[in-house]
């Protein structure tokens, strides 16, 4: 079975530096995609970023961006000049096609950004 | 453009009672997927459902069912409720089933089972 683990349960930054939250995930697929999740406190799940197993090239969107290690099965996602809207829960997930195309999610990072 | 939309957004409701939520997708969406959060974990998968037809079950007991409606709207039934099933309930859209397509997900609706 497919899992994800997000070993730090609680993170925290200074506004304008840079962080990285971990997550390392356990599948036998060779195919399969990688996503990081933002959830403030109005409860929506937002998307930050993806990335596609098959593709070496980490992915980048804007002040975030991904380091995946398919070897090492290891996806952190780093922030870069945080601001104090980033502040929520991080879940990392991942989701193959083959198994039902349900989506596993880690139990989270809750990132706390201050001033 | 209206992003997904739950309802409601709270409910209470005692043991042993059903109920229903509801989820209307995001404009061209044909995929609805619904998902348990429990406080302080992250989501679990229920149902996948796309074209009106269930694509996929997570491993939820015989008293959670849902349907898929001609305009792609869905619901969510959960019947003897129990106190475990309180959590957030997630509904999510995409516009395809394979999965690099993108979930995109409702504010959610608050359960409690008291």
């Amino acid at each position: 079975a497919q899992t994800v683990t997000q070993s730090q349960p609680e993170m925290s930054v200074q506004e304008a530096e840079t962080v990285t939250l971990s997550c390392t995930y356990d599948t036998s697929e060779s195919d399969y995609y990688l996503f990081w999740y933002k959830q403030p406190p109005s409860r929506q799940m937002i998307l930050v970023i993806r990335q596609e197993a098959y593709k070496q090239q980490n992915a980048t969107e804007n002040r975030f961006s991904v380091n995946f290690q398919k070897a090492a099965k290891s996806f952190s996602l780093k922030i870069s000049d945080s601001q104090l809207g980033d502040a929520a829960m991080y879940f990392c997930a991942y989701r193959t096609l083959r198994n039902n195309n349900d989506m596993r999610f880690g139990a989270g990072t809750r990132l706390t950004v201050k001033p | 453009d209206a992003g997904v939309t739950q309802s409601p957004t709270h409910l209470i409701k005692t043991r042993g009672q059903q109920v229903t939520l509801r989820c209307s997708p995001i404009s061209g969406h044909k995929s609805v997927s619904w998902y348990q959060q429990v406080l302080g974990q992250g989501p679990q998968f229920i149902f996948q459902y796309y074209e009106k037809e269930e694509r996929g079950r997570g491993n939820f007991p015989d008293r959670f069912s849902a349907r898929q409606f001609p305009n792609y709207s869905s619901e969510l039934n959960v019947n003897a409720l129990l106190l475990g099933d309180s959590a957030l309930y997630l509904c999510a859209s995409s516009w395809g089933e394979q999965g690099n397509s993108p979930l995109h997900f409702g504010n959610g609706t608050r359960l409690t089972v008291t």
